[in-house]
């Protein structure tokens, strides 16, 4: 079956430091590849997609490519911010398998200091 | 206002008592899911609808039902609560022929005693 795997945090880190999230995944064929933001308190947000191989999505100063060959969507921002605490999932879905479900990483949470 | 919402945002309930959360939409979405949120394991679904007559169990299904009374509204029901269904309980929805994106809720906080 489909899986995520993203790297375990808590990730910590300075303003204006450099973040990458590792994502990689396991499905069939080709599913759409998202990265979801989660700040305290609050329900999941999307916050960038890619929906085939080398798309680039990104949104807020965050980047991610849809690597086939590697099997990896790797979250980048290069210039973070104390409002960039929150935590982070990859999730993956196959728009033609049974249910459209989302398959999630198991989230990373980041927390950014002053 | 929210395009997805959730009631109730927090409950505290003791075992064997029957729980209904509710989730309803603006978003005019015709597919609607269930989710549970634990620490370290992302999100599990615990049922999915297509449209009003199309209810599907998800990975983590016994314990639960639910019920799609219109298009915007999916309630979930734990027939008889037990500690480990102590979780953060998500909606979300989305479109058909869209690219698999869900939007979701803002979740609702549920503790079994």
């Amino acid at each position: 079956g489909n899986s995520v795997t993203q790297m375990e945090g808590p990730v910590t880190l300075s303003e204006e430091a450099f973040l990458t999230i590792n994502c990689t995944y396991t499905a069939t064929g080709y599913p759409s590849l998202f990265w979801y933001v989660q700040y305290p308190g609050e329900g999941l947000q999307l916050l960038l997609k890619a929906t085939k191989a080398d798309d680039k999505g990104s949104n807020k100063g965050f980047e991610a490519t849809y690597r086939k060959e590697t099997t990896s969507f790797h979250l980048e921002k290069g210039s973070v911010q104390v409002s960039d605490s929150a935590v982070y999932f990859c999730a993956l879905s196959q728009i033609k398998a049974a249910g459209n479900k989302l398959t999630f990483g198991g989230g990373t949470r980041v927390l950014v200091k002053p | 206002d929210a395009d997805v919402t959730q009631t109730p945002r927090n409950r505290i309930t003791k075992t064997g008592k029957r729980i209904m959360l509710e989730c309803s939409q603006t978003k005019g979405h015709d597919r609607m899911y269930w989710y549970r949120q634990d620490p370290g394991l992302g999100l599990r679904l615990i049922y999915y609808s297509f449209d009003v007559k199309d209810i599907n169990k998800g990975e983590i299904s016994d314990g639960y039902s639910v019920s799609r009374q219109a298009q915007a509204k999916f309630s979930l029901s734990l027939e008889s609560a037990i500690p480990n269904q102590t979780a953060l309980y998500f909606c979300a929805t989305s479109v058909s022929g869209g690219q698999g994106e869900q939007y979701f809720g803002p979740g609702t906080r549920l503790t079994v005693t």
